[in-house]
């Protein structure tokens, strides 16, 4: 099935950095998902975002869904520890299967 | 966090063993899904089912089989392990309406010696 692009694949950063990672899709997609993977932990959900144009925050967490619904990024201020992991996002809809990951950027925190 | 529950998870076997990974969940979702990881890597999605006697080969091609004759349970199974087989097997589930969150379980990791 189709899967949305994600790029970069990692990213380091020193801590208190800025991070952003971004998802593409050839297609209009019906809604967009994220989600974190800690290391040697499962994925968890983070956000849904469904509208055109959509902004959600969630603390340091800013998401964005584009006015074509064909990508979407999320945005970590000042990075945390805590904010290691993988981060991954599953598009639905259009070319998108609702059902395949794009491959996730890799957070990687310097102290 | 979500009701979804996978066993063993851990376990060491001889190739050639024929080996099943437990899954259920608890939240009555029709839609469930095994997805193998290799460490630091991205989620291969290997088998899909929507709903009883509904199963799905996913993109990643797999010697496993899966059964869903319960809502609640979809084990997935290898006849014959092999070490190419090594890897962390993700169970999850998600109820298909708008919002189609995606819960996983805690993951099953199988080493083949």
């Amino acid at each position: 099935g189709q899967q949305v692009m994600q790029i970069p694949q990692y990213q380091h950063v020193q801590e208190g950095e800025d991070f952003t990672t971004y998802c593409n899709s050839s297609t209009t997609l019906s809604n967009i998902q994220w989600y974190k993977q800690r290391p040697g932990g499962h994925p968890v959900f983070l956000i849904q975002l469904v509208k055109s144009g959509e902004v959600k925050k969630q603390k340091r967490l800013t998401f964005q869904f584009g006015e074509a619904k064909k990508n979407s990024s999320l945005h970590i201020t000042a990075t945390q520890t805590t904010d290691v992991g993988t981060y991954f996002c599953f598009g639905s809809g259009g070319g998108a299967d609702g059902l395949t990951f794009g491959k996730g950027t890799h957070l990687i925190i310097q102290p | 966090e979500a009701d979804i529950y996978q066993t063993p998870r851990y376990l060491v076997i001889g190739t050639g063993k024929k080996i099943t990974l437990e899954c259920s969940q608890t939240m009555g979702h029709d839609k469930m899904y095994w997805y193998q990881q290799d460490p630091g890597m991205e989620l291969h999605l290997i088998h899909y089912s929507y709903g009883v006697n509904s199963t799905e080969k996913g993109d990643l091609s797999s010697e496993s089989t899966v059964s869903r004759i319960r809502t609640e349970h979809f084990p997935l199974t290898l006849e014959s392990a092999r070490p190419s087989h090594t890897s962390q097997y993700l169970c999850a589930s998600s109820d298909g309406g708008l919002r189609n969150t995606i819960y996983f379980g805690e993951g099953s990791w199988l080493t083949v010696v």
